[in-house]
């Protein structure tokens, strides 16, 4: 089968870091994506892991381990602009992406 | 280079008509693929295809079709609308698979309002 899974919602405050996780299951794995979707928008790509380990992109950061079919999003200094939606989706043996339900991410003051 | 574009960027249609979407892909991106998306959900895969092929479809009824031009345009067409498919309706294109440069950009969207 074929599944990816992410939290619902998730709050954060102005300043802080978040950490937002996502696990999947797919026949044959290829890689795993996450985009950035403000509302009413089209999806951004913010990142694409094939290998272990943690990939740094400015206050973004992805990580992801193929063994535990386990990836998360971390971003740092947050800002009221961070607050979108964030889509992860992995690549399976047929180079298709399988997306998640997206994970709403709320900042405060 | 140019993003992917989509037109039109709204629409307003009424039950039982029908609908046809267009995509223009990233130049040099061979495969285009379409996605449903409704307040508050995720992304439902339509169609992919690549080199005017289709090559992989997702679980949406027959009134949903697609087809791809040798320039790599899209479109995809609605039949006999349902208030359900209001949505909005987004294209993404990608150059290749299975390379460091896999990747899928989308355009900006199409909204379908369905009265």
């Amino acid at each position: 089968g074929q599944n990816i899974d992410q939290p619902t919602e998730m709050t954060a405050t102005e300043g802080a870091i978040v950490q937002i996780n996502c696990t999947y299951q797919t026949s044959g794995f290829n890689g795993l994506f996450w985009y950035q979707q403000h509302a009413g928008e089209a999806p951004t790509f913010l990142s694409y892991n094939v290998l272990d380990g943690l990939e740094e992109k400015g206050r973004f950061s992805s990580f992801l381990s193929r063994s535990k079919g386990y990836s998360y999003l971390l971003l740092k200094e947050l800002q009221m602009k961070d607050s979108a939606s964030y889509l992860c989706a992995g690549l399976d043996s047929n180079y298709q992406l399988i997306w998640g339900a997206g994970t709403k991410l709320i900042i405060k003051p | 280079k140019a993003g992917v574009t989509q037109t039109p960027r709204y629409l307003i249609k009424t039950r039982g008509q029908q609908v046809t979407l267009s995509c223009s892909p990233i130049s040099g991106h061979r495969s285009v693929s379409w996605y449903q998306q409704t307040p508050g959900q995720g992304l439902q895969f339509l169609f992919e295809y690549f080199s005017e092929t289709q090559r992989n479809k997702g679980n949406f009824p027959g009134r949903f079709s697609g087809r791809q031009f040798s320039n790599s345009r899209s479109e995809m067409n609605v039949s006999t609308l349902e208030l359900g498919d209001s949505a909005l309706y987004l294209c993404a294109s990608r150059e290749s698979f299975g390379t460091s440069t896999d990747t899928q950009y989308f355009g900006p969207g199409t909204r379908l309002t369905v009265l």
